[in-house]
C-alpha cells in the first residue's frame, strides 16, 4: 500500500556518499507536506533520522541529511561507516481518503 | 525521558480481536498525538492510527472498519483494539509519540503479535 517509492537497496564502500530517494506525488510531498527519515538497524526500533526534509534531532551526525524538490526526498549520507548498514524509510501525510500518514517502501543499505 | 511500553497478547486467534495498550512514561499523554504503527515480519512499516487527548483520532483506511484507537489519560495510556483479525495482521505492533512535521519521535520497543489458531 506504499505510496512513496524507495530503491530496495544501495551499497556503498565505506568513507563514500550515498543517497536514497523517496517518490511521491502530488498528494503528499508534491502537496508540501514535510519529509521524515528513520533509521532501523537489523533487529532495533526505527530511529527519527531527518524531520521536516531537512532537520535533524539531537544526537544524529551531520553525515546525514535530507532535501526535498517537488514529489520527491532525497536522504544522503556522507563518510559511510560500517554501522550505518540499516533499513531506511521516508515517511510523509498523504491528504487523499481522509488523511493519512504513509511510509516508503523501505531501502537496505550495504557497506561494502 | 520520555518512554513508551506496549503490552497485550503476543497470540491471537483468527477473527478474534487483537487489543493493546502502550504506557507513557515521562511526559504527560495530553500534550501530543500518539500513534499506532505496525511492520509485518519482514517488511515495511505501515501506519495504524493515531489519538490526540481531545478525542480526535485517525485511521489508515484500509483498515478504518477494524480499528478503534482510544486514550485513558488516567492511566497515561493509549489502545488499540483490531477486530476480525487474520494472518495479515500478523506483525510487530510500535506505539509512537507524533511530534514536528508529523514525524514518530519516540517508539516503544515493539510487541510481536501473532494471528494463529
Amino acid at each position: 500500500q506504499s505510496v512513496l517509492t524507495q530503491p530496495p537497496s544501495v551499497s556503498g564502500a565505506p568513507g563514500q556518499r550515498v543517497t536514497i530517494s523517496c517518490t511521491g506525488s502530488s498528494s503528499n510531498i508534491g502537496a508540501g507536506y514535510d519529509v521524515n527519515w528513520y533509521q532501523q538497524l537489523p533487529g532495533t526500533v526505527p530511529k527519527l533520522l531527518i524531520y521536516g526534509n531537512t532537520n535533524r534531532p539531537s544526537g544524529v551526525p551531520d553525515r546525514f541529511s535530507g532535501s526535498k524538490s517537488g514529489t520527491s526526498a532525497s536522504l544522503a549520507i556522507t563518510g559511510l561507516q560500517a554501522d550505518d548498514e540499516a533499513d531506511y524509510y521516508c515517511q510523509s501525510y498523504d491528504s487523499r481518503l481522509g488523511g493519512l500518514y504513509v511510509f516508503g517502501t523501505g531501502t537496505k543499505v550495504t557497506v561494502l | 525521558q520520555v518512554q513508551l511500553q506496549e503490552s497485550g497478547p503476543g497470540l491471537v486467534k483468527p477473527s478474534e480481536t487483537l487489543s493493546l495498550t502502550c504506557t507513557v512514561s515521562g511526559d504527560s499523554i495530553s500534550d501530543y498525538y500518539w500513534s499506532w504503527i505496525r511492520q509485518p515480519p519482514g517488511k515495511g512499516l505501515e501506519w495504524v492510527a493515531y489519538i490526540y487527548y481531545s478525542g480526535t483520532t485517525n485511521y489508515n483506511p484500509s483498515l478504518k472498519s477494524r480499528v478503534t484507537i482510544s486514550l485513558d489519560t488516567s492511566k497515561n495510556q493509549f489502545s488499540l483494539k483490531l477486530t476480525s483479525v487474520t494472518a495479515a495482521d500478523t506483525a510487530v505492533y510500535y506505539c509512537a509519540r507524533v511530534r514536528f512535521s508529523g514525524a514518530f519521535d519516540m517508539w516503544g520497543q515493539g510487541t510481536m503479535v501473532s494471528v494463529s489458531s
